[in-house]
């Protein structure tokens, strides 16, 4: 399975976009780009995920390179609700398990 | 509509004992999924049934295991429990098929004493 890159921790202030960068430089032609986020004591999950172009929901958007070497999960209001671990996985389309990294702590100031 | 729901939510063993956590997924949702997360490994991959039948397999021992129902409910087993088996237990449902998203439960908290 291909591996993803997070930063360990990122910061944002309320109300503030956030962009939360993910490389995956070995990615495959049928590797999906999917985004969890786990609250604390919960259990993840699902925010979105993309293939090849860039996708919209009513929890924040994707942004996929043109070469699907890297991705950006965007936040465009941060709130303190979305505190929380974002795990970038690829997921391959024959494939039905997620394989989770160690994923960002994002951090949302008041 | 309903989440996915597991039970129990807590539960507290003893080494060298055995356990079983259930799995009902979302209504209509054919796939269920397993995870451990532990602070150490995060989250790893259990397995995944579909339809009755395992699909896909981690990297665990043969002490996990688990069966999906009729109904698509699905429950696992660890026997001879081990102080490592301390985690927290996801499961995830989902159509299973297509590239779409899991949805998770809250988990069951297993602790081993």
């Amino acid at each position: 399975d291909a591996k993803t890159t997070q930063p360990n921790s990122m910061e944002s202030n309320e109300e503030e976009p956030v962009h939360l960068p993910c490389n995956h430089s070995t990615i495959s032609g049928t590797d999906y780009i999917h985004w969890y986020r786990q609250l604390p004591s919960q259990g993840p999950e699902y925010v979105i995920h993309g293939l090849t172009s860039n996708v919209n929901n009513r929890m924040a958007s994707l942004a996929i390179a043109e070469d699907r070497k890297s991705s950006t999960l965007i936040l465009h209001r941060a709130t303190l609700r979305d505190a929380a671990v974002y795990y970038c996985i690829l997921r391959r389309d024959s494939s039905y398990k997620l394989i989770f990294g160690s994923g960002t702590r994002l951090l949302v100031r008041p | 509509k309903a989440g996915v729901t597991q039970t129990p939510r807590y539960l507290i063993k003893t080494r060298g004992q055995q356990v079983t956590l259930s799995c009902s997924p979302i209504s209509g949702h054919r796939s269920v999924s397993w995870y451990q997360q532990t602070p150490g490994q995060g989250l790893q991959f259990l397995f995944e049934y579909f339809s009755e039948t395992q699909r896909n397999k981690g990297n665990f021992p043969g002490r996990f295991s688990g069966r999906q129902f009729s109904n698509s409910r699905s429950e696992m087993n660890v026997s001879t429990l081990e102080l490592g088996d301390s985690a927290l237990y996801l499961c995830a449902s989902s159509l299973g098929q297509g590239a779409g998203g899991y949805t998770f439960g809250s988990g069951t908290r297993l602790t081993v004493v």
